[in-house]
Formats: structure tokens, C-alpha cells, sequence
């Protein structure tokens, strides 16, 4: 966790709201992935990002290899964005990627 | 949509014995990874492969062994299980890159739970 630093920790939102994750890294990430562990534990891709922003529904996120961070939007929340969402690096060695500590969201009615 | 399958999904093992868990991706991927996602550490690299035959160390290697024997498929062994490997274990596939992304897709995970 200290190399891909993950904030906030834990989130809770009311339906319909707006709020963003951000990743900070101390190491020289080349790409970034999105993903969400849902409730029931499986990890589903968000999104994979080369620098620049991708946006996908209600979701938009970034990434600045310069500033050496990466943001998760989320618009107008639903119930269903509820879970864990975990930022991961890859320093384009050797594919490897190096995950953070997630960040839990729940999202209230 | 990728395709990544592990089994089991849940394995009760007994200190000292020998787990093995597989892994196998419909993909035609190149490289294989194994995690595993403890609370406080999130997923951290155990083994990882770029082809049929190789097996790479990653980050946590200790008390753990990877076999590649096919394009397909991956197996975490653990020799002799310990109560500390009690964790979650995902598998994953990823390209190499040209006009493919590295994008890694994983599978449902492994509950292993070693008394």
C-alpha cells in the first residue's frame, strides 16, 4: 500500500450524489487500472488507462503520469456502486501490477 | 469478454499438507499472475508467468510454487500449508502489449482456509 497510496479509506454517499477516489504513487506508474470488488468478492474491470481520461456512464477517471496520480468519478451514485474500488500501477517492466488498500464506498437510499 | 476460471472456489486444508490451486484462462493470454488479498495488505503478487513452461517469483514467493504446464493453464502449490496462507487467491491473465493493452483480467477467487 505505501507504493499506490489509495484515499478515502472508506466513503458513503447518498443516492445520487457525485464524489471522487484518487490514487497518489510513489512509484513511476505507466498505465493504471480501475477495478470494483463487489459483494460478492469478484474483481470487475473499470477501466485501463494509458495517461489521459477515459469516461464510461457515469464513471470518468484520469490519470497523470506527470503528477503521478490517477481520479475515479462517480456520478449521480446508485445503490449498486456500493463495494470496494482498488487503484493498481503497473511500471511497464514487467507487467506487474502493484495495488492499493481500496477504497470501500457505500451508498445509502 | 475475458475468461478466467479458478477451482476450487473454497479449500479446507490441514496444516501441513499440500494445496494445489488451478487456474485456467480462455483468452490465448500470455502472461499469468496469482495473488492473494489479505485485509490491511490488499492483493500482493505471489507468482506470475509469461508463457507455457515459465514461472516467475513476484513479490511474497515464500512457502509457495507455480507450475505453467500449457498456454491455458496456471496451479499455485503450496507444499505444506500453513494457518498464515489462510487467505483469498485470485488468478489473473493479461497480453504483452503491441496492439493488445496489459490490461489483467481475474478470476472469482480461491477462499483457502488451512486449519
Amino acid at each position: 500500500g505505501d507504493k499506490v497510496k489509495q484515499s478515502p479509506s472508506a466513503l458513503s454517499l447518498q443516492e445520487g450524489t457525485n464524489s471522487a477516489l484518487r490514487c497518489n504513487f510513489s512509484i513511476a506508474a505507466t498505465t493504471v487500472q480501475w477495478f470494483l470488488q463487489n459483494p460478492r468478492g469478484s474483481l470487475i474491470n473499470l477501466f485501463y488507462l494509458v495517461p489521459g481520461t477515459k469516461e464510461n456512464g457515469r464513471l470518468k477517471s484520469t490519470f497523470n503520469s506527470k503528477e503521478s496520480y490517477s481520479t475515479l468519478h462517480i456520478r449521480d451514485a446508485q445503490l449498486e456502486d456500493s463495494g470496494t474500488y482498488f487503484c493498481a500501477a503497473d511500471t511497464g517492466n514487467t507487467r506487474k501490477l502493484i495495488f492499493g488498500l481500496g477504497t470501500t464506498l457505500q451508498v445509502q437510499p | 469478454e475475458a475468461a478466467v476460471t479458478q477451482s476450487p472456489r473454497n479449500k479446507v486444508a490441514v496444516t501441513g499438507g499440500k494445496v494445489t490451486l488451478s487456474c485456467n484462462q480462455t483468452n490465448n493470454h500470455n502472461n499469468m499472475y496469482w495473488y492473494r488479498q489479505d485485509t490491511g495488505h490488499g492483493l500482493r503478487l505471489i507468482h506470475y508467468s509469461y508463457g507455457a513452461g515459465s514461472t516467475e517469483k513476484g513479490d511474497i514467493p515464500d512457502g509457495y510454487k507455480a507450475s505453467r504446464p500449457s498456454q491455458e493453464n496456471f496451479s499455485l502449490i503450496l507444499e505444506l500449508a500453513t494457518p498464515s496462507q489462510t487467505s483469498v487467491y485470485f488468478c489473473a491473465s493479461g497480453d504483452v502489449g503491441g496492439r493488445s493493452s496489459y490490461e489483467q483480467y481475474f478470476g472469482p477467487g480461491t477462499r483457502l482456509t488451512v486449519l
